[in-house]
């Protein structure tokens, strides 16, 4: 089945800089890419999303990026500031998945100010 | 719309009682699902439903039992709890060939003790 690596586990910026999470995934069949952001004592909340006919998308602050060849797939966040602070989440959707997602272990980011 | 409601918010059981975690959403989304959450080992899909009448398992299934009798309303059982089910849990939902988005849960803190 598919198997999604996220990296790293921990990330602390300085605002206004910029923030990777980068993510590879197993499964060549994989389509569907989210990013997932989890604040303290919430549920995830969908932030981004990337098709595998796509190579790139932003939106404001965020982008996210994906190479089908070498099967990975990143977050960036640029500008960050601290209200950018939480887990985030990737994961990959096998087509023809019903709709069954794969997460990646998550990566918690901090903003000092 | 209320989106997916999930109660109790918190809950402690001892060891062998069994009880059952309620979902629900006003969306009419055919698919929806439960996943726990435990620290370092992001999300993972326990149980899913691609509309009533039609359920099926995860990655980690064992010790959970569901049923889909309505579009709305999901709801996870744990039969004999096990101190090894304390996690958080999330429900999920979204419409069936979408594209993917799913839409979460506040979740549900399970404690066994």
């Amino acid at each position: 089945g598919e198997n999604v690596e996220q990296h790293p586990s921990t990330l602390s910026v300085q605002e206004g800089d910029s923030a990777v999470i980068k993510c590879t995934y197993s499964d060549s069949a994989s389509n569907y890419f989210p990013w997932y952001k989890q604040e303290l004592g919430k549920g995830p909340q969908l932030i981004i999303d990337i098709r595998s006919n796509v190579g790139e998308k932003k939106d404001q602050r965020i982008a996210v990026t994906l190479n089908k060849t070498a099967k990975h797939f990143s977050l960036h966040i640029t500008e960050t500031q601290p209200e950018d602070s939480a887990v985030y989440f990737c994961a990959a959707r096998l087509q023809g998945g019903s709709e069954k997602l794969v997460f990646g272990k998550g990566t918690k980011l901090t903003v000092n100010p | 719309n209320a989106g997916v409601t999930q109660t109790p918010k918190f809950q402690v059981l001892k060891t062998g009682q069994s009880m059952t975690l309620q979902c629900a959403q006003d969306m009419n989304h055919e698919y929806m699902s439960w996943y726990r959450q435990d620290p370092g080992m992001g999300l993972r899909l326990i149980h899913y439903s691609v509309g009533a009448g039609i359920t099926d398992q995860g990655e980690v299934p064992n010790g959970y039992n569901v049923s889909r009798s309505t579009t709305e309303d999901f709801p996870l059982r744990l039969l004999s709890a096990a101190p090894s089910q304390t996690s958080v849990y999330f429900c999920a939902s979204s419409p069936v060939g979408s594209g993917g988005e799913q839409y979460f849960g506040p979740g549900t803190r399970l404690t066994v003790t």
